[in-house]
């Protein structure tokens, strides 16, 4: 069975650049999760939706925003990159009220 | 507020040992606990959970102990194996369900040695 698929793998960027992320959840799961996980440190919550209405949003800024489709496909899209913006960036699927299945990331450079 | 943290941020031990794995909690409300295991390259994977209800909750090899009088839980691996190299994360979800916003902690780098 396929798990969570994120995409690209690995990205690097230049500051003030754009950058969108992709992510596929398990078939059948509607809720989707975002994570950002700095080297040595654990997930901080960024997003969640859920049938494509946002349901949650961490402590970050504006320059962070997601959406998810009507696939329940989701994108996570950061404007204006800062070099503390260089992280794993996690996805995560679920069924209503059941575990979260994580990704493999996508790893994002910024310099 | 809320915050999840760990004591240890290394443990190294070797195989057929059994390891401890700590974790602290702020909360007195929380009630709800994830125990995630992270490989290299990998997202975090689900170890076992535990409700405040309980006090000892027992899987595969793996044994969650809480203790809330000073908000503690901890993970213990028996027999460890050096297939159990990981980064390991007690984590809190929001609203005590698996699927709400997750608060990790920082997370313990388990290290077994053949």
């Amino acid at each position: 069975d396929a798990g969570v698929t994120q995409s690209p793998t690995h990205l690097i960027k230049t500051r003030g650049q754009q950058v969108t992320l992709r992510c596929s959840p398990i078939s059948g799961h509607k809720s989707v999760s975002w994570y950002q996980q700095v080297l040595g440190q654990g997930p901080q919550f960024i997003f969640q939706y859920y049938e494509k209405e946002e349901r949650g949003r961490g402590n970050f800024p504006d320059r962070f925003s997601a959406r998810q489709f009507p696939n329940y496909s989701s994108e996570l899209n950061v404007n204006a990159l800062l070099l503390g913006d260089s992280a794993l960036y996690l996805c995560a699927s679920s069924l209503p009220h059941d575990e979260q299945y994580f990704g493999p990331g996508t790893r994002l450079t910024v310099t | 507020g809320e915050s999840v943290g760990l004591h240890l941020p290394t443990l190294s031990v070797q195989e057929g040992d059994n390891s401890i794995i700590n974790c602290a909690y702020s909360n007195s409300a929380s009630d709800y606990f994830i125990w995630y295991k992270q490989e290299s390259g990998k997202g975090p994977q689900f170890i076992i959970d535990i409700r405040s209800n309980m006090d000892k909750r027992q899987g595969q090899r793996v044994t969650v102990l809480l203790n809330k009088t000073v908000k503690h839980l901890s993970l213990q691996i028996a027999a460890t194996q050096p297939g159990d190299s990981a980064v390991y994360f007690c984590a809190e979800p929001a609203g005590g369900t698996s699927y709400g916003k997750l608060t990790f902690g920082q997370g313990t780098i388990l290290t077994v040695h053949p």
